[in-house]
């Protein structure tokens, strides 16, 4: 039982490079959840996805894109990656509290 | 708006020196407040949901409080692995799925 898992845990962009960061979950919650983390600004949350076939805008969405591929999967992409996308992405699910994976470590140069 | 504030965003702390974390919050509707702990390079870990004024949870050193403004996570003779980032965060009626969390505070204990 893995519960929520992360791929890549790190990668280096290029600026306008593209990206998809990959979230799975065995806990088979319908909740999942994309954040990112920056010091001193706690987690924002992206995007988050109540049930499989439905995604909806978090306080921070400009610049990327989600899929819900199905309930075990909740991707993020990048579209044309900018230096201000450099950050700690978590992927987490919601049964009442929330579980996160490992986290991806991304540098955009 | 929902909003949750952390002090102080920094404690340093010796062995067996108790002390306590705050977290203010503004909500509408309280649906639960939770406390995670995250360690460096790693994602937060689920500690305590509370979710009435009055309510205390216990584990090993830390207790967490929760009154109608704040919670406060009270460590009693912390040890050097209880070092960590200690995040607080809100559930509101009007949030619908989305949770709010604060900006943490680094708690680190010196042997």
């Amino acid at each position: 039982n893995a519960g929520v898992t992360q791929t890549p845990k790190f990668q280096v962009l290029k600026t306008g490079q593209s990206m998809t960061l990959q979230c799975a979950q065995d806990m088979n919650h319908n909740s999942m959840y994309w954040y990112r983390q920056d010091p001193g600004m706690g987690l924002r949350l992206i995007y988050y996805s109540a049930s499989e076939g439905t995604t909806d805008k978090g306080e921070v969405p400009n610049g990327y894109n989600v899929s819900r591929l199905n309930k075990r999967e909740f991707s993020l992409r990048l579209e044309s990656a900018a230096p201000s996308q450099t950050s700690v992405y978590f992927c987490a699910i919601q049964a009442h509290e929330q579980f996160f994976g490992p986290g991806t470590r991304l540098t955009v140069l | 708006e929902d909003q949750v504030t952390q002090s102080p965003e920094a404690l340093r702390l010796q062995e067996g020196e108790s002390s306590s974390l705050n977290c203010s919050y503004t909500v509408s509707g309280l649906r639960g407040l939770f406390w995670y702990r995250q360690d460096p390079g790693k994602g937060p870990e689920f500690l305590f949901t509370l979710y009435s004024a009055g309510e205390e949870k216990e584990k090993e050193r830390l207790k967490a409080t929760l009154t109608k403004k704040e919670s406060f996570l009270h460590i009693t003779a912390p040890k050097p692995e209880d070092s960590a980032t200690y995040l607080c965060a809100v559930r509101g009626n009007t949030g619908g799925f989305k949770t709010i969390f604060g900006a943490g505070t680094r708690l680190f204990v010196k042997a």
